[in-house]
């Protein structure tokens, strides 16, 4: 069974552009949700969309957004770049809404680097 | 809202010594809490999870954790440490019906030989 897959792995971006980020859950999965992964913030919490709805999402400015397509498939969006923005981004997979499951599987992110 | 301290941001320890990573929680409701353990340039890799029942949750590669409700703690301890053991470990904690983990600031494991 293939695990959570995150693309790119890494990318270099300037100041001002716009990024999108994908992230192709485990085979069942509903659930994605996106972490933003800093040395000086630690893990921090994006959003989660389940069936192409947005449930929950965290605390960033509107420059970040994301979708979730009808095979949950998500992209994640960062408009105008900033320095800060530079970090791992993880996504993670879920089978159902709840943890029951098993938890989160999360793969191995992509490192967005700005300049 | 619920919170996840950490309260050591490093560890070092002797190869074949034992471990003790803590981790408390603070929630007004019941949690689920996890151990999830990164490994260098990767992704988190989830090691062991309490969801309810026996209040000790063992992982495949010798880590246990025990959920102490009066203490709000979930320590993660292992009895000998190897070298591939190195990685950093985040301890989380997600509320029934909130599909949000919160996440420690996470601690790093160096397992001097």
């Amino acid at each position: 069974k293939a695990g959570v897959t995150q693309t790119p792995r890494y990318l270099i971006k300037t100041r001002g552009q716009q990024v999108t980020l994908s992230c192709s859950p485990i085979s069942g999965h509903r659930s994605v949700s996106w972490y933003q992964q800093t040395p000086g913030q630690g893990l921090q919490f994006l959003f989660e969309y389940f069936s192409e709805t947005q449930r929950n999402k965290g605390n960033f400015p509107g420059r970040f957004s994301g979708r979730q397509f009808s095979n949950s498939r998500s992209e994640m969006n960062v408009s105008t770049l900033e320095l800060g923005d530079s970090a791992l981004y993880l996504c993670a997979s879920s089978q159902t809404t709840r943890t029951l499951s098993g938890g989160y599987t999360f793969g191995s992110g992509t490192r967005l680097t700005v300049v | 809202a619920q919170s996840v301290t950490q309260l050591d941001s490093q560890v070092p320890v002797f190869e074949e010594a034992p471990v003790e990573l803590r981790c408390n929680y603070s929630s007004s409701v019941s949690v689920y809490l996890f151990w999830y353990v990164q490994y260098p340039n990767q992704g988190l890799q989830l090691l062991l999870k309490y969801l309810s029942g026996s209040t000790l949750v063992e992982s495949i590669n010798g880590f246990e954790a025990e959920f102490n409700k009066s203490q709000t703690s979930f320590h993660l301890r292992k009895p000998s440490v190897h070298i591939s053991d190195t990685a950093e470990y985040f301890c989380a904690a997600l509320s029934f019906g909130n599909e949000k983990l919160t996440f420690g600031t996470g601690t790093r494991l160096t397992i001097i030989p």
